[in-house]
């Protein structure tokens, strides 16, 4: 697509469920990045992948939440068993490659647990 | 642990003047800077890159590199109304595992 594509771009849940999140990155880019915004704060890095691997996970803030991205296109990042310090503005971006190229944001999905 | 630092702001600047924007970064090994900018509510957009020492000009826009002392700045000329958002800094030190690392953002208001 033309762009970084995220999809729901808001999303209410009650606390302990389950949300997964959508991204869509700019055809032919291999590179795929998710980020973490929380209000009034800067970017957290979560996880990146090179087409469809993610080489190192430790980004992750805990075991509730998961990412992966089939093929060099779609990418889901799941959030099990939701709690309100996982409300925040979750970013994706994606870039050609993973070198020093600068990404592209999608809109990002702005997440609340109520 | 690398480290991107920015004054949080908020900067405020007339319009017409130069708006200065600058970042300070902990990791020697830095390769790339980027300058994003992000409206309220909005997602960061990339604005400037600059790999190597000096200055890159683009429009109204400078960046400044100095690896040696490890600092890289922003210049807006002219400065409009529009440019009014938070600015973010972000490097790049290679090797993929965290991506870029970006600081927090300075907050800038041109003041018609």
């Amino acid at each position: 697509g033309a762009g970084v594509s995220q999809s729901p771009s808001n999303k209410v849940t009650e606390k302990g469920k389950d949300v997964e999140l959508r991204c869509d990155p700019i055809s032919g880019h291999t590179a795929l990045y998710w980020y973490r915004q929380r209000l009034g704060q800067g970017l957290e890095f979560l996880i990146y992948f090179q087409g469809n691997s993610a080489p190192d996970k430790s980004g992750l803030p805990s075991d509730r939440f998961s990412a992966e991205r089939t093929g060099e296109s779609v990418s889901t990042l799941t959030i099990q068993r939701t709690q309100q310090e996982d409300s925040a503005v979750y970013l994706c971006a994606s870039s050609p490659a993973v070198q020093a190229y600068g990404y592209t944001f999608g809109s990002g999905t702005r997440l609340t647990v109520v | 642990q690398k480290e991107v630092e920015q004054n949080s702001g908020p900067l405020s600047v007339p319009e017409g003047a130069i708006a200065s924007l600058n970042c300070t970064y902990s990791d020697r090994g830095s390769q790339s800077f980027f300058w994003y900018r992000q409206y309220s509510g909005k997602s960061p957009e990339l604005i400037m890159s600059i790999y190597s020492n000096g200055d890159k000009e683009d429009g109204r826009f400078t960046a400044q590199l100095n690896k040696a002392s490890q600092y890289v700045s922003l210049l807006i000329r002219d400065s409009q109304p529009s440019d009014s958002a938070t600015y973010l800094c972000a490097e790049y030190s290679g090797g993929g595992a965290d991506g870029l690392t970006f600081g927090k953002g300075t907050h800038l208001i041109i003041q018609p």
